[in-house]
């Protein structure tokens, strides 16, 4: 079975700019969540997608946005991109809503220039 | 508030020698536990978890006991290798609505030949 990918792996912006980061989970799992991992913050979680619902959402601004779609597929989007963006965003996926067993994606690393 | 707290890395060890991540939590009821392990340019793999009091986890020679009364998970493996070498993190979840996964800082182990 095909593990959870991201696409883009690396990606290169601007200040102001605006990125769309995509997460395919394993087969079958219907619930998302997005982390992001940095070094002086270490790992903080964005948000959980199940069922294209939001069921859950860290502490951070609105800037930083989600979806999934029916085939349990989600994106995120980040708007009006900071230095302090730059980034290891992870995407995970469970079988079911806050399932505790967490498969993770190999990330996309985000640098904001 | 929910919070992990792991021992300070960066941890060196000989090939063979005995490994020890102590890793605490804190959180009211009962949460799940776990230990991810991040290889060099990848994403997070779950290593194992535990998900009540004195449940032992355990895969590939690593180990780590749910303590509730020190509320303490700490990772142990009695022979490391160098392909052990990795950054490990401690992490804990209540499931549910509440799924996501709260992490410590990571721990970096290198192991010499």
């Amino acid at each position: 079975k095909a593990g959870v990918t991201q696409t883009p792996r690396y990606l290169i912006k601007t200040r102001g700019q605006q990125v769309t980061l995509s997460c395919s989970p394993i087969s079958g799992h219907r619930s998302v969540s997005w982390y992001q991992q940095t070094p002086g913050q270490g790992l903080q979680f964005l948000f959980e997608y199940f069922s294209e619902t939001q069921r859950n959402k860290g502490n951070f601004p609105g800037r930083f946005s989600g979806r999934q779609f029916s085939n349990s597929r989600s994106e995120m989007n980040v708007s009006t991109l900071e230095l302090g963006d730059s980034a290891l965003y992870l995407c995970a996926s469970s079988l079911r809503e806050g399932g505790d067993t967490q498969y993770f994606g190999p990330g996309t690393r985000l640098t904001v220039l | 508030g929910n919070s992990v707290t792991q021992m300070e890395g960066p941890v060196t060890l000989s090939e063979e020698a005995f490994l020890t991540i102590n890793c605490t939590y804190t959180a009211t009821g009962y949460p799940s536990l776990f230990w991810y392990v991040q290889y060099p340019g990848e994403g997070l793999q779950l290593l194992l978890k535990a998900t009540k009091a004195d449940d032992k986890g355990s895969n590939k020679g690593f180990e780590a006991t749910y303590r509730k009364e020190t509320t303490s998970f700490h990772l142990e493996k009695g022979s490391v290798q160098v392909s052990d070498s990795a950054v490990y993190f401690c992490a804990l979840s209540y499931g549910g609505s509440q799924g996501n996964l709260i992490f410590g800082k990571g721990t970096k182990l290198s192991v010499k030949p």
